[in-house]
């Protein structure tokens, strides 16, 4: 069974862009959760998506915002962006409906921002 | 809410010695536990989980946790490093929806 993939895996932007990062769920996972991570704030939950529907939101300003499709597939966009964006974005799915659901990761998204 | 403490930034281990990664988390409803290991620049791979039952669970490469409830506690272990041990380890807590990680702590493997 493939794993989850997210493509690209870097990405040099200039602040005030906007970018798009995907990520491919392993098949018959529904739930497609973004994290950020950098070396000072360590690994931070950006949403969660469960069919479609956004299901939980983390600590993040509405610059970063994201979507699933029909099927399963995520997209994050950051617009405007600031140089402390640059980071490790990781996407990881997982089945979503049961207790104790276990979260399988992708390689990340590796974003510089200059 | 759940939280996950990791009390160690960093451990550094001498090769063929025992190491133990400490985490300790709070919930106030039952939580599934989960230690992931991440190499440089790649992702975060599961190591082991514990859902119920039997509170040593044994995972990947050598590695083995033991849930104690009464300490909130869910520790890593492993009897004896390998050089290819260093790298960053997560642990995390999850309910029925969100999964909580902890801060992470880097493993350092010293020849």
């Amino acid at each position: 069974k493939a794993g989850v993939t997210q493509t690209p895996r870097y990405l040099i932007k200039t602040r005030g862009q906007q970018v798009t990062l995907s990520c491919s769920p392993i098949s018959g996972h529904r739930s497609v959760s973004w994290y950020q991570q950098t070396p000072g704030q360590g690994l931070q939950f950006l949403f969660e998506y469960f069919s479609e529907t956004q299901r939980n939101k983390g600590n993040f300003p509405g610059r970063f915002s994201g979507r699933q499709f029909s099927n399963s597939r995520s997209e994050m966009n950051v617009s405007t962006l600031e140089l402390g964006d640059s980071a490790l974005y990781l996407c990881a799915s997982r089945r979503g409906e049961g207790r104790g659901d276990t979260q399988y990761f992708g390689p990340g998204t590796r974003l510089t921002v200059l | 809410a759940q939280s996950v403490t990791q009390l160690d930034s960093q451990v550094p281990v001498f090769e063929e010695a025992p190491v133990e990664l400490r985490c300790n988390y709070s919930s106030s409803v039952s939580v599934y536990l989960f230690w992931y290991v991440q190499y440089p620049n790649q992702g975060l791979q599961l190591l082991l989980k514990y859902l119920s039952g039997s509170t040593l669970v044994k995972g990947i490469n050598g590695f083995e946790a033991e849930f104690n409830k009464s300490q909130t506690s869910f520790h890593l272990r492993k009897p004896s490093v390998h050089i290819s041990d260093t790298a960053e380890y997560f642990c995390a807590a999850g309910g029925y929806q969100k999964v909580t990680f902890g801060t992470g702590t880097k493993l350092q493997v010293i020849p």
